[in-house]
């Protein structure tokens, strides 16, 4: 299994360019996660899916959009970057935890993001 | 709203000896906490969980955690560290989100880094 696959790991934007960053996982997970990592503040989620067609917002949510129309994958669109989103991108999916606190997230690598 | 607090943002060690990574939690109801690691260019890996039962955790590496209600705290400790545990931590807590699920909010990490 590769598990959550990101792509792509390096991108360097300029300001009001729009891209994509891709998220694959192979697990059959039904939830999948969006955070950004910023120095000194950890991680902040910024949307997430807890199945294919249902989305919600997370705590910073500005700035991007996101959909799931298949069980696998997870895109982040980023509408018109601007240098406040440089930052490391992680994708993350888990079981659906249900209220349980099941939730173990497996995370991808990584996409680090530059706008300038 | 829950939360986590990492007290340190960076905990410097030599090799062999003990370290404590420090986690304070709020919440007003039942929690489930987390230890993550985060080698340098990676993504993030669960080192150990808190559900319920005993307070004491082990997890991978050699690391365990004890939950402590009444000081609301989830310290990780490792009683002889490595060069190669020099990593990123992340402590985290999982809140209910949207469609009754799950989702993590994470602690700003500490940085341990392990000295020969």
């Amino acid at each position: 299994n590769a598990g959550v696959t990101q792509t792509p790991k390096f991108q360097v934007l300029k300001t009001g360019q729009s891209m994509t960053l891709q998220c694959a996982q192979d697990m059959n997970h039904e939830y999948m996660s969006w955070y950004r990592q910023d120095p000194g503040m950890g991680l902040r989620l910024i949307h997430y899916s807890v199945g294919a067609g249902i989305t919600d917002q997370g705590e910073v949510p500005n700035g991007y959009n996101v959909s799931r129309s298949t069980t696998e994958d997870f895109p982040l669109r980023l509408l018109s970057a601007a240098p406040s989103q440089t930052s490391v991108y992680f994708c993350a999916s888990s079981f659906t935890g249900l209220g349980q606190g099941k939730t173990e997230a497996f995370f991808g690598q990584g996409t680090r993001l530059t706008v300038v | 709203a829950q939360s986590v607090t990492q007290l340190d943002s960076q905990v410097p060690v030599f090799e062999e000896a003990p370290v404590e990574l420090r986690c304070n939690y709020s919440s007003s109801v039942s929690v489930y906490l987390f230890w993550y690691v985060q080698y340098p260019n990676q993504g993030l890996q669960l080192l150990l969980k808190y559900l319920s039962g005993s307070t004491l955790v082990k997890g991978i590496n050699g690391f365990e955690a004890e939950f402590n209600k009444s000081q609301t705290s989830f310290h990780l400790r490792k009683p002889s560290v490595h060069i190669s545990d020099t990593a990123e931590y992340f402590c985290a807590v999982s809140v209910m989100g949207g469609y009754n699920t799950d989702k993590l909010i994470f602690g700003t990490g500490t940085r341990l880094q392990v000295f020969p």
